[in-house]
Protein backbone atom coordinates (compact mmCIF):
# COMPACT_ATOMS: atom_id res chain seq x y z
CA UNK A 1 0.00 0.00 0.00
CA UNK A 2 1.36 3.13 -0.91
CA UNK A 3 1.61 5.75 1.91
CA UNK A 4 3.17 9.38 3.31
CA UNK A 5 3.12 9.67 6.95
CA UNK A 6 4.08 12.59 8.46
CA UNK A 7 5.60 13.57 12.31
CA UNK A 8 7.60 16.24 13.76
CA UNK A 9 5.08 18.60 14.27
CA UNK A 10 4.76 20.52 17.50
CA UNK A 11 4.48 23.27 19.47
CA UNK A 12 7.38 25.92 19.09
CA UNK A 13 8.10 29.19 20.39
CA UNK A 14 8.66 31.92 17.92
CA UNK A 15 12.50 31.76 16.49
CA UNK A 16 12.53 28.37 17.54
CA UNK A 17 13.32 25.43 15.06
CA UNK A 18 11.83 22.24 14.24
CA UNK A 19 12.39 18.96 12.01
CA UNK A 20 9.70 17.47 9.95
CA UNK A 21 9.98 13.67 8.44
CA UNK A 22 7.87 11.78 5.66
CA UNK A 23 8.41 8.47 5.43
CA UNK A 24 7.44 6.60 2.24
CA UNK A 25 6.24 3.12 1.56
CA UNK A 26 4.82 1.23 -1.08
CA UNK A 27 6.28 3.14 -3.93
CA UNK A 28 10.08 3.47 -5.30
CA UNK A 29 10.55 7.00 -3.44
CA UNK A 30 14.05 7.09 -4.99
CA UNK A 31 12.78 8.07 -8.23
CA UNK A 32 10.58 10.64 -7.52
CA UNK A 33 10.71 14.73 -6.68
CA UNK A 34 8.66 15.26 -3.62
CA UNK A 35 6.98 18.37 -1.89
CA UNK A 36 5.64 19.99 1.16
CA UNK A 37 2.56 21.45 1.25
CA UNK A 38 1.60 23.57 4.16
CA UNK A 39 -2.10 24.96 5.48
CA UNK A 40 -2.89 27.51 8.14
CA UNK A 41 -5.41 27.49 10.09
CA UNK A 42 -8.37 28.00 7.88
CA UNK A 43 -7.02 28.92 5.02
CA UNK A 44 -5.96 27.56 1.44
CA UNK A 45 -3.12 24.98 0.91
CA UNK A 46 0.38 26.55 -0.16
CA UNK A 47 3.23 24.89 -1.12
CA UNK A 48 6.56 25.48 0.73
CA UNK A 49 9.37 23.38 -1.24
CA UNK A 50 10.34 20.76 -3.64
CA UNK A 51 12.91 18.30 -3.90
CA UNK A 52 14.03 16.34 -7.12
CA UNK A 53 15.03 12.77 -6.90
CA UNK A 54 18.28 12.63 -6.28
CA UNK A 55 18.65 15.85 -4.60
CA UNK A 56 20.03 17.87 -7.44
CA UNK A 57 17.10 20.66 -7.65
CA UNK A 58 15.20 22.40 -5.08
CA UNK A 59 12.95 24.99 -4.76
CA UNK A 60 11.34 27.31 -2.19
CA UNK A 61 8.51 29.20 -1.42
CA UNK A 62 9.82 32.61 -0.68
CA UNK A 63 7.93 33.00 2.57
CA UNK A 64 10.43 30.02 3.63
CA UNK A 65 13.36 30.79 1.81
CA UNK A 66 16.62 31.30 3.78
CA UNK A 67 14.69 29.42 6.80
CA UNK A 68 13.87 26.05 5.97
CA UNK A 69 15.48 23.64 4.50
CA UNK A 70 14.11 20.71 2.30
CA UNK A 71 16.17 17.38 2.00
CA UNK A 72 15.79 13.48 1.46
CA UNK A 73 16.98 10.34 2.18
CA UNK A 74 16.29 7.63 -0.37
CA UNK A 75 18.25 4.80 1.61
CA UNK A 76 15.31 5.81 4.17
CA UNK A 77 12.81 6.75 2.29
CA UNK A 78 12.50 9.68 4.28
CA UNK A 79 12.18 13.55 3.18
CA UNK A 80 12.57 16.34 5.91
CA UNK A 81 11.79 19.86 6.44
CA UNK A 82 14.34 21.66 8.67
CA UNK A 83 12.18 24.83 9.98
CA UNK A 84 14.79 27.50 11.58
CA UNK A 85 13.63 31.08 13.00
CA UNK A 86 10.12 30.06 13.27
CA UNK A 87 7.07 32.58 12.76
CA UNK A 88 3.48 32.86 14.23
CA UNK A 89 3.01 32.87 10.06
CA UNK A 90 4.41 29.06 9.97
CA UNK A 91 1.83 27.68 12.05
CA UNK A 92 -0.28 25.04 9.92
CA UNK A 93 -0.51 21.63 8.96
CA UNK A 94 2.27 20.30 6.99
CA UNK A 95 1.91 17.58 4.29
CA UNK A 96 4.67 15.73 1.94
CA UNK A 97 3.11 15.09 -1.43
CA UNK A 98 4.13 13.67 -4.55
CA UNK A 99 2.65 15.45 -8.18
CA UNK A 100 3.96 12.62 -10.83
CA UNK A 101 2.34 9.66 -9.45
CA UNK A 102 -0.18 11.80 -7.76
CA UNK A 103 -0.25 9.75 -4.68
CA UNK A 104 -2.40 10.27 -1.82
CA UNK A 105 -1.60 12.47 0.81
CA UNK A 106 -0.67 12.15 4.83
CA UNK A 107 -2.84 13.34 6.94
CA UNK A 108 -0.34 16.02 7.73
CA UNK A 109 1.35 16.74 10.96
CA UNK A 110 0.68 20.13 13.09
CA UNK A 111 2.86 22.73 13.78
CA UNK A 112 2.31 25.60 15.99
CA UNK A 113 4.10 28.31 16.71
CA UNK A 114 3.05 30.81 19.62
CA UNK A 115 5.17 31.59 22.72
CA UNK B 1 4.44 33.97 -7.84
CA UNK B 2 0.52 34.33 -7.30
CA UNK B 3 -1.98 32.03 -6.35
CA UNK B 4 -4.25 31.19 -8.59
CA UNK B 5 -7.88 32.36 -8.61
CA UNK B 6 -10.98 30.55 -7.78
CA UNK B 7 -14.37 31.75 -6.50
CA UNK B 8 -14.70 31.35 -2.74
CA UNK B 9 -18.03 29.43 -3.16
CA UNK B 10 -20.24 27.60 -5.27
CA UNK B 11 -23.61 26.06 -4.45
CA UNK B 12 -26.40 24.05 -6.20
CA UNK B 13 -28.83 21.12 -5.28
CA UNK B 14 -28.43 17.45 -5.45
CA UNK B 15 -28.60 16.08 -8.92
CA UNK B 16 -27.58 19.59 -10.76
CA UNK B 17 -24.28 20.04 -12.29
CA UNK B 18 -21.63 23.21 -10.94
CA UNK B 19 -18.68 24.42 -12.36
CA UNK B 20 -15.62 25.82 -10.10
CA UNK B 21 -13.25 27.64 -11.91
CA UNK B 22 -9.19 28.15 -11.76
CA UNK B 23 -7.69 30.89 -13.23
CA UNK B 24 -4.07 31.52 -13.63
CA UNK B 25 -1.56 32.89 -16.29
CA UNK B 26 -0.16 31.70 -19.48
CA UNK B 27 2.90 31.04 -16.90
CA UNK B 28 1.20 27.98 -15.26
CA UNK B 29 -2.36 26.84 -16.00
CA UNK B 30 -1.78 28.23 -19.90
CA UNK B 31 1.37 26.69 -20.16
CA UNK B 32 0.89 23.04 -19.12
CA UNK B 33 -1.08 20.33 -18.58
CA UNK B 34 -0.50 19.46 -15.15
CA UNK B 35 -3.78 20.98 -13.62
CA UNK B 36 -4.94 18.87 -10.22
CA UNK B 37 -8.06 19.17 -8.18
CA UNK B 38 -8.80 18.22 -4.41
CA UNK B 39 -11.34 17.71 -2.27
CA UNK B 40 -11.15 18.51 0.82
CA UNK B 41 -13.75 18.15 4.17
CA UNK B 42 -13.41 19.64 7.72
CA UNK B 43 -10.44 18.16 9.43
CA UNK B 44 -9.24 15.63 6.80
CA UNK B 45 -6.14 15.67 4.26
CA UNK B 46 -6.97 16.72 0.66
CA UNK B 47 -7.77 13.88 -1.55
CA UNK B 48 -6.84 14.15 -5.78
CA UNK B 49 -10.41 13.83 -7.47
CA UNK B 50 -8.52 14.76 -11.16
CA UNK B 51 -4.50 15.03 -12.66
CA UNK B 52 -2.78 16.07 -15.35
CA UNK B 53 -6.23 17.87 -16.43
CA UNK B 54 -8.52 15.77 -16.55
CA UNK B 55 -7.69 12.58 -15.49
CA UNK B 56 -9.56 10.44 -12.70
CA UNK B 57 -7.55 8.39 -10.20
CA UNK B 58 -8.95 5.05 -9.46
CA UNK B 59 -12.28 4.96 -7.26
CA UNK B 60 -12.69 8.66 -7.93
CA UNK B 61 -16.47 9.30 -8.97
CA UNK B 62 -16.98 9.92 -13.16
CA UNK B 63 -19.20 12.67 -11.80
CA UNK B 64 -15.89 14.57 -11.28
CA UNK B 65 -14.69 15.78 -14.55
CA UNK B 66 -11.70 18.79 -16.10
CA UNK B 67 -11.16 20.91 -18.58
CA UNK B 68 -9.16 23.49 -19.98
CA UNK B 69 -9.23 26.44 -21.96
CA UNK B 70 -6.27 28.60 -21.95
CA UNK B 71 -5.49 30.60 -18.67
CA UNK B 72 -8.48 29.09 -16.95
CA UNK B 73 -9.21 25.63 -15.82
CA UNK B 74 -12.58 24.25 -14.74
CA UNK B 75 -13.69 21.07 -12.54
CA UNK B 76 -17.34 20.56 -13.13
CA UNK B 77 -19.01 17.94 -10.67
CA UNK B 78 -22.38 15.93 -12.31
CA UNK B 79 -25.18 14.75 -10.22
CA UNK B 80 -24.76 16.66 -7.04
CA UNK B 81 -24.93 14.76 -4.02
CA UNK B 82 -24.81 15.37 -0.46
CA UNK B 83 -20.84 13.91 0.41
CA UNK B 84 -19.68 16.31 -2.59
CA UNK B 85 -20.22 19.79 0.08
CA UNK B 86 -16.12 20.21 0.79
CA UNK B 87 -13.36 22.47 0.10
CA UNK B 88 -12.03 21.96 -3.55
CA UNK B 89 -8.55 23.63 -4.57
CA UNK B 90 -7.07 23.63 -7.88
CA UNK B 91 -3.23 23.45 -8.36
CA UNK B 92 -1.01 23.86 -11.32
CA UNK B 93 2.46 23.34 -12.23
CA UNK B 94 4.30 26.59 -12.77
CA UNK B 95 7.90 26.11 -13.84
CA UNK B 96 10.69 24.96 -12.73
CA UNK B 97 11.58 27.92 -9.83
CA UNK B 98 8.46 28.42 -8.36
CA UNK B 99 6.94 24.65 -9.19
CA UNK B 100 3.43 24.19 -8.17
CA UNK B 101 0.79 27.26 -7.44
CA UNK B 102 -2.22 26.34 -5.35
CA UNK B 103 -5.81 28.23 -5.94
CA UNK B 104 -7.48 29.84 -2.63
CA UNK B 105 -9.69 27.38 -2.30
CA UNK B 106 -13.76 27.19 -2.68
CA UNK B 107 -16.34 26.25 -1.05
CA UNK B 108 -18.66 23.90 -2.52
CA UNK B 109 -22.40 23.86 -0.93
CA UNK B 110 -25.34 21.54 -1.42
CA UNK B 111 -28.47 22.69 -0.78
Amino acid sequence: EVQLVESGGGLVKPGGSLRLSCAASGFTFSSYSMNWVRQAPGKGLEWVSSISSSSSYIYYADSVKGRFTISRDNAKNSLYLQMNSLRAEDTAVYYCAEFERWLPWGQGTLVTVSS
Amino acid sequence: QSALTQPASVSGSPGQSITISCTGTSSDVGSYNLVSWYQQHPGKAPKLMIYEGSKRPSGVSNRFSGSKSGNTASLTISGLQAEDEADYYCCSYAGSSTPWVFGGGTKLTVL
